[in-house]
């Protein structure tokens, strides 16, 4: 168990919804980072945060968002979701925003789009 | 463009040292270079952060040249248990963006 938590574990929804999904980091990281693993495929770096402020950002598509609020918990927000937005997406915590990047990953969002 | 390579897939067999390389063609100057271990269905796992040279920890070595382009994970005697995929992570020095491997998936054969 890697202490960063995710909900919810799976998501069924249809094309054109809106999402948000949630993740809580390991208790003291400051550092909370959004990727997306399609099936068989790498992991794609979305978005960083760092103590509430957007500290890098990857390729994330503009109708995705995210958000880091003051107890440090982020909500990654899908929305006019098509078929090719069914993926896992993992969020990570950290203790540091720069430079040093052992992160600990969530168990994913498994969203599927029909 | 900044990229992160490493071989898409190797075998091995129990027992057998292992050396997955990982070529980093733009890391940032400040960064640490990190390796991850993934399961099916799993998060990534961290395994091992080195900055220069060698580092080794229980599970793991970690070999980087003083150029810093290439970095290379050592697992000495695997079990079958090691199969999974492994990643390197870079941060590109051109844009703040991390950047990982496309993965190398490991096959441990008894």
């Amino acid at each position: 168990d890697s202490g960063v938590t995710q909900t919810p574990k799976h998501l069924i929804t249809a094309t054109g919804q809106r999402v948000t999904l949630r993740c809580s980091p390991r208790s003291g990281d400051l550092s909370v980072y959004w990727y997306q693993q399609s099936l068989d495929q790498g992991l794609q770096f979305l978005i960083q945060y760092y103590n509430g402020e957007e500290r890098a950002k990857g390729n994330i598509l503009e109708r995705f968002s995210a958000q880091q609020f003051p107890d440090l918990h982020s909500e990654l927000n899908l929305s006019s979701l098509e078929l090719g937005d069914s993926a896992l997406y993992f969020c990570a915590s950290s203790v540091s925003g720069v430079g040093d990047y052992e992160q600990y990953f969530g168990p994913g969002t498994r969203l599927t789009v029909t | 463009l900044a990229k992160t390579t490493q071989p898409i897939s190797m075998d091995s067999y129990e027992g057998q040292e292992v050396n997955i390389t990982c070529s980093h063609n733009n890391i940032a100057t400040n960064d640490y270079i990190t390796w991850y271990q993934q399961f099916p269905s799993q998060g990534p796992r961290f395994i091992i952060q080195g900055y220069k040279t060698k580092v080794t920890n229980e599970v793991a070595s970690l070999f980087i040249p003083a150029d810093r382009k290439s970095s290379t994970l050592s697992l000495p005697r695997v079990s079958l248990s090691d199969t999974a995929v492994y990643y390197c992570l870079g941060n590109n020095n051109a844009g703040n963006m991390l950047t990982f491997g496309g993965g190398t998936r490991l096959m441990v054969k008894p």
